[in-house]
């Protein structure tokens, strides 16, 4: 049982480049999230998706987009790549939504570097 | 604002040795609180608690909520060195989602 699956793993990417990060899970979960994780910041949501067909900005959307093609699948875009969107980014998902009581599954996550 | 502070930030203790970490929160629409682990990759869930004063344990591992002072506990005893991870504490809100704390750093040295 795969989980939530992001691709790719790894990426190294010039300022100024236009970039996909793909997230998808096969748990058949209403609700989806991206988040990044930078040193002492914690993890921070960008956007999340409370089910197929919304989006939602969290708390640090800018310079980011998303889209939820279907249930299983949310992506995130990064249209013009700066140095400052160097990090770590997970994706998650969890079955009933948002503020209900279920813990969401993270997938192993993206290390993006910005040059 | 939804705020969640964790202490401390970070933490190095023997094998053996006991310890706990703490997580305040302010939220609207409190419904219970998750703990994560995250070694080298995902944070894996370790608990939910909903209601005051019921210790949940697994293992060596236990944790209990105090919905009244807003604020949570995760006990480790007998340390070792695989407990080696970031902690990280997530209230759940009926209004939005999860706020995580910035985690406690646990490095246990042999």
């Amino acid at each position: 049982n795969a989980g939530v699956t992001q691709t790719p793993k790894f990426q190294v990417l010039k300022t100024g480049q236009s970039m996909t990060l793909q997230c998808a899970q096969d748990m058949n979960h209403n609700s989806m999230y991206w988040y990044r994780q930078d040193p002492g910041m914690g993890l921070r949501l960008i956007y999340y998706s409370a089910s197929e067909g919304t989006t939602d900005k969290g708390e640090v959307p800018n310079g980011y987009n998303v889209s939820r093609l279907n249930k299983r699948e949310f992506s995130l875009r990064l249209e013009s790549a700066a140095p400052s969107q160097t990090s770590v980014y997970f994706c998650a998902s969890s079955g009933q939504g948002i503020g209900i009581n279920q813990p969401q599954h993270f997938g192993d996550g993206t290390r993006l570097s910005i040059l | 604002e939804d705020k969640v502070v964790q202490s401390p930030l970070s933490l190095v203790v023997h094998e053996g040795d006991t310890v706990t970490l703490n997580c305040s929160y302010e939220v609207t629409n409190f419904r219970s609180l998750l703990w994560y682990k995250q070694e080298k990759k995902a944070p894996t869930f370790l608990f939910m608690l909903t209601s005051s004063g019921i210790e949940k344990k697994s293992g060596r591992l236990s944790s209990i909520l105090d919905k009244k002072e807003l604020f949570s506990i995760l006990n480790i005893t007998a340390t070792q060195t695989g407990d080696s991870a970031v902690y990280l504490c997530a209230p759940v809100s009926g209004n939005t989602p999860l706020v995580f704390g910035k985690g406690t750093r646990l490095s246990v040295i042999a």
